[in-house]
């Protein structure tokens, strides 16, 4: 069975400085999808990111941006110019491209501060 | 667009009492619904999936249930709450093509 680890529980970054949240995966499949979802206090799953494992490239959504090393299995979050929204839980996730139904394997999150 | 409901938003029932969530979806066809269960500050516990109606697959054995009546509703039951199943529940689905699921509201379920 596929295994997510978010190993920083928690994190804090400044307002418009950069932070990186870190998501590693165990998998013996080749192909499968990752994400990155957000919530907030309000308790409402949003998906920032999503990354196909077949693609090189990197995933990039306007200030957020992942760092996918499939040899290493890490799936880390960069976002860029820390805004107070930003404050929040982030989930990285692992979806098998051939699994049933589509089911999700979710870490358990990292809950990130944004300091003004 | 598609757009995902989930009722109540907060329920508070005591020990023993029967539990019906209920999730819809709109703006889609044939959808896969999901339920999850959220313990506080703890990632998601994926309880059941349907990937039609009628279809129900569980992940894990507890006293809950789930039923799909129509192909945008998904609802999860109990004939008899315990105090662990207080928690955050969330509904999600996924088009045909599987790739991302989208979620609802969720509900903020006590079980005193």
């Amino acid at each position: 069975a596929q295994t997510v680890t978010q190993s920083q529980p928690e994190m804090s970054v400044q307002e418009a400085e950069t932070v990186t949240l870190s998501c590693t995966y165990d998998t013996s499949e080749s192909d499968y999808y990752l994400f990155w979802y957000k919530q907030p206090p309000s308790r409402q799953m949003i998906l920032v990111i999503r990354q196909e494992a077949y693609k090189q490239q990197n995933a990039t959504e306007n200030r957020f941006s992942v760092n996918f090393q499939k040899a290493a299995k890490s799936f880390s979050l960069k976002i860029s110019d820390s805004q107070l929204g930003d404050a929040a839980m982030y989930f990285c996730a692992y979806r098998s491209f051939n699994t049933n139904a589509g089911k999700s394997t979710f870490g358990d999150g990292t809950t990130l501060t944004v300091k003004p | 667009s598609q757009t995902i409901h989930q009722w109540p938003a907060t329920l508070v029932q005591p020990v023993g009492s029967p539990l019906s969530l209920e999730c819809t979806v709109e703006g889609t066809s044939n959808p896969n619904l999901y339920w999850y269960r959220q313990a506080a500050g703890r990632g998601l516990q994926l309880l059941f999936y349907s990937v039609g109606i009628g279809q129900i697959s569980s992940e894990v054995p507890q006293n809950l249930s789930a039923s799909r009546p129509q192909d945008r509703q998904f609802i999860l039951s109990s004939k008899k709450l315990l105090l662990s199943d207080s928690g955050f529940y969330l509904c999600a689905w996924a088009g045909t093509n599987q790739e991302t699921q989208y979620f609802g509201p969720g509900t903020r379920l006590l079980v005193l």
